[in-house]
C-alpha cells in the first residue's frame, strides 16, 4: 500500500506547454508539500499546503500553481513550462497542521524533462 | 540558501557507527532539526528529528548539542544499505525558502 504516489513517474514535453502532475497520500496527514530536485541535486521546498494555509517559497515563478481537491490529494500544474523546469519533483505529507514539527513521507518522485 | 553545513562524504565500515555531522550556527528557536536520507531514484525517506533534546528511534540517534548550533546523526552499526545521500535540514513555520543542503554522501564499506 503506497503512502505517498505521484502520476505520472515520467514527463517528456515540449516548451511552452501545460502540464500537471498529481499527487496522493493515504496517510491522513494535514499537510502536503511539492519539491523540486535540480541536475544538481538540491532539493528545494516550492509549496506546502495544509486545510487552513498555502506556503509559497517566494522564488517559485507563479507558472507554478498547487491545486488541492481534497486534503488526500495535492497537484502540481505548470503552464508555460520552460526548460528550466526539467527536474525531479516530489510531493510529501505529514501530519499535523504545523507540518514541520513532524516527519515527512515522501512520493517517489516525476522526472520532467522539457525539450 | 540553506542553512545547514554537513561534510560532502563520509565513509564507514560495515557494522561500525558512523557519526554524520551538521552545522547549524544561525538556527532558531522554533526550527526543527531534520534527518533524511536518499537513495539514487528514490525520494528522500525520513530518519529522525528533534527541537532540543536528543532523541533516539529505531533507525538512528540525533545528538542536538546544548546551544543547537550543531547535531550529529548517529548509525549505531552501518549496514550496506544505509549507503545514501544524509540531508540535515531546519523545518519550521517560516520555512518560506527551504532548501535542503547538498548533504553527505556516506559510503559503507563491507
Amino acid at each position: 500500500d503506497t503512502a505517498v504516489s505521484q502520476t505520472p513517474k515520467y514527463l517528456v514535453t515540449q516548451m511552452g506547454n501545460d502540464k500537471s502532475i498529481k499527487c496522493e497520500q493515504n496517510l491522513g496527514h494535514d499537510t502536503m508539500y511539492w519539491y523540486k530536485q535540480d541536475s544538481k541535486k538540491f532539493l528545494k521546498i516550492m509549496f506546502s499546503y495544509n486545510n487552513k494555509e498555502l506556503i509559497i517559497n517566494e522564488t517559485v515563478p507563479n507558472r507554478f500553481s498547487p491545486k488541492s481537491p481534497d486534503k488526500a490529494h495535492l497537484n502540481l500544474h505548470i503552464n508555460s513550462l520552460e526548460l528550466g523546469d526539467s527536474a525531479v519533483y516530489f510531493c510529501a505529507s505529514s501530519r499535523g497542521v504545523e507540518g514541520w514539527a513532524y516527519e515527512q513521507y515522501f512520493g517517489p518522485g516525476t522526472r520532467l524533462t522539457v525539450t | 540558501d540553506a542553512k545547514t553545513t554537513q561534510p560532502n562524504s563520509m565513509e564507514s565500515n560495515e557494522e561500525e557507527p558512523v557519526h554524520l555531522p551538521c552545522n547549524h550556527s544561525t538556527i532558531s528557536g522554533t526550527d526543527y532539526i531534520h534527518w533524511y536520507r536518499q537513495l539514487p531514484s528514490q525520494g528522500p525517506e525520513y530518519v529522525i528529528h528533534g527541537l532540543t533534546s536528543n532523541v533516539n528511534n529505531r533507525m538512528a540517534s540525533l545528538a542536538i548539542a546544548e546551544d543547537r548550533k550543531s547535531s550529529t546523526l548517529i548509525l549505531h552499526r552501518a549496514t550496506l544499505r544505509d549507503a545514501a545521500v544524509y540531508y540535515c535540514i531546519l523545518l519550521s513555520g517560516s520555512a518560506r525558502q527551504l532548501t535542503f543542503g547538498s548533504g553527505t554522501q556516506l559510503t559503507v564499506l563491507p
